[in-house]
């Protein structure tokens, strides 16, 4: 099994739907959760980031980490075509950001 | 606001041929990172340093060296390239280790023939 999974869709979704991306780990230890988005061509950027369980919003977005069941979600609201990206999640255990293990990305489309 | 800067940003190279790919930030950074993205493989760390004067081998070091020159610069070569060094090549750099808040340069796009 790997260590952090995700669907790599690709998912196409029309303007102004609600977007959920999810992500599902085996690891345990692992304590920071982030989600990264990556333009066409571009290098990730950081997006939104959690340590241990629980919410954070920020804006449109919404990090969700349920650490009993290893599973993230990233919530995305009234989806713009600005929001069309690869988006990965990645987590941490803690100790060294060179721990850092990525999902492959799920590309997403927001159509006008 | 540079952040991290990548340089070159595409390179075609022969089976056998050397470079170096340079990577500079001016965030003040302690932490510098080389990973490596192929399609259906995600982001694969190469080697990282967590500061000026160490370095250490990541997921895929082999067919690397890196040099960290200075506190700003973080450079990777390949010694020997190989067909299987084809990949997009990203420079991170990070303010506090453990957290994965990681800061990227826009990539360096490789072809190895």
């Amino acid at each position: 099994q790997k260590e952090v999974e995700q669907d790599p869709g690709p998912l196409s979704v029309p303007e102004g739907a609600i977007v959920s991306l999810n992500c599902t780990y085996s690891n345990s230890a692992f304590q920071y959760f982030m989600w990264y988005r990556q333009y066409s061509r571009k290098g990730p950027e950081l997006l939104m980031y959690t340590y241990s369980s629980g919410n954070k919003e920020d804006g449109r977005f919404t990090a969700q980490v349920d650490k009993s069941s290893k599973y993230i979600s990233l919530f995305i609201r009234d989806s713009q075509p600005s929001d069309s990206a690869t988006y990965l999640c990645a987590m941490n255990p803690q100790g060294g950001s060179e721990k850092l293990v990525f999902g492959k990305g799920t590309k997403l489309t927001v159509n006008p | 606001n540079a952040g991290v800067t990548q340089t070159p940003k595409f390179q075609v190279l022969k089976t056998g041929q050397s470079m170096t790919l340079q990577c500079a930030q001016d965030m003040n950074h302690n932490s510098m990172y080389w990973y490596r993205q192929d399609p259906g493989m995600g982001l694969r760390l190469i080697y990282y340093s967590a500061s000026e004067g160490t370095t250490d081998k990541g997921e895929v070091p082999n067919g690397y060296n890196v040099s960290r020159l200075n506190k700003r610069e973080f450079s990777l070569r390949l010694e020997s390239a190989a067909p299987s060094q084809t990949s997009v090549y990203f420079c991170a750099s990070s303010e506090r280790r453990g957290t994965g808040e990681l800061f990227f340069g826009e990539g360096s796009r490789l072809t190895v023939l």
